[in-house]
């Protein structure tokens, strides 16, 4: 499972309110990724790392913020909670390896805003 | 058009079927295509993983990459009940910021 952990796996929050979700690695990757789901999207990149400090959006990074300040974590900030951000969001991690660009995903953390 | 079409199905199959799935895309820079199979209230797991073009099997899957077509296959032979998920396709271009299709729903019945 590429020691992937997320949490928490499940938050219900109100409209307005700061969120923070959290992945944790252990096995030193470089890269690491938040995504949302949502039916009819598919999975959709809000913020990605590719080392320490260094952050860049994704397609979806509207109203969502990161930072990364270990190499294992990577946190997922939503400043004010809207029910639009209602989804199932994963982490996932790249090896960063130059042949090989594959991810391996956490297990998800379902989040409803009311 | 979006970059990587995948057609969200449902595809329903009996058990012991040939199942092919598929992808088209539009970005011929694309050279790393990836299979991820997703259990229901899951997350994706990496299924197969192509580096340009040819085919790799791996058990009862086989994943072809033919890139003058821009066309990417997932077989599954003989086909399981176990089998029925969410499989999405993925590429990238050296990025390490893979495209995702949306994913199609399988249903194996016995």
């Amino acid at each position: 499972d590429a020691g992937i952990t997320q949490s928490p796996r499940h938050k219900v929050t109100e409209t307005g309110t700061p969120v923070t979700l959290r992945c944790h690695q252990t096995e030193n990757h470089r890269y690491m990724y938040w995504y949302r789901q949502d039916p009819g999207h598919g999975l959709r990149l809000i913020h990605y790392s590719y080392g320490v400090k260094d952050t860049d959006k994704g397609e979806v990074s509207d109203g969502y913020s990161v930072s990364r300040s270990k190499t294992e974590d990577f946190l997922l900030t939503l400043e004010s909670a809207t029910s639009s951000q209602t989804s199932v969001y994963f982490c996932a991690i790249s090896e960063g390896r130059e042949d090989q660009e594959t991810q391996y995903f956490g297990p998800g953390t379902r989040l409803l805003v009311l | 058009q979006k970059e990587v079409e995948q057609d969200p199905g449902p595809l329903s199959v009996p058990e012991g079927a040939i199942v092919s799935l598929n992808c088209t895309y539009s970005n011929s820079a694309f050279q790393y295509f990836m299979w991820y199979r997703q259990y229901s209230r899951k997350g994706p797991e990496l299924l197969m993983y192509t580096y340009s073009s040819g085919n790799k099997e791996d058990g009862r899957f086989t994943a072809q990459v033919d890139k003058s077509s821009k066309y990417i296959s997932l077989f599954i032979r003989d086909s399981q009940p176990s089998d029925s998920a969410t499989y999405l396709c993925a590429m990238s271009r050296g990025s390490y910021i893979p495209t995702f299709g949306r994913g199609t729903s399988l249903i194996v019945h016995p």
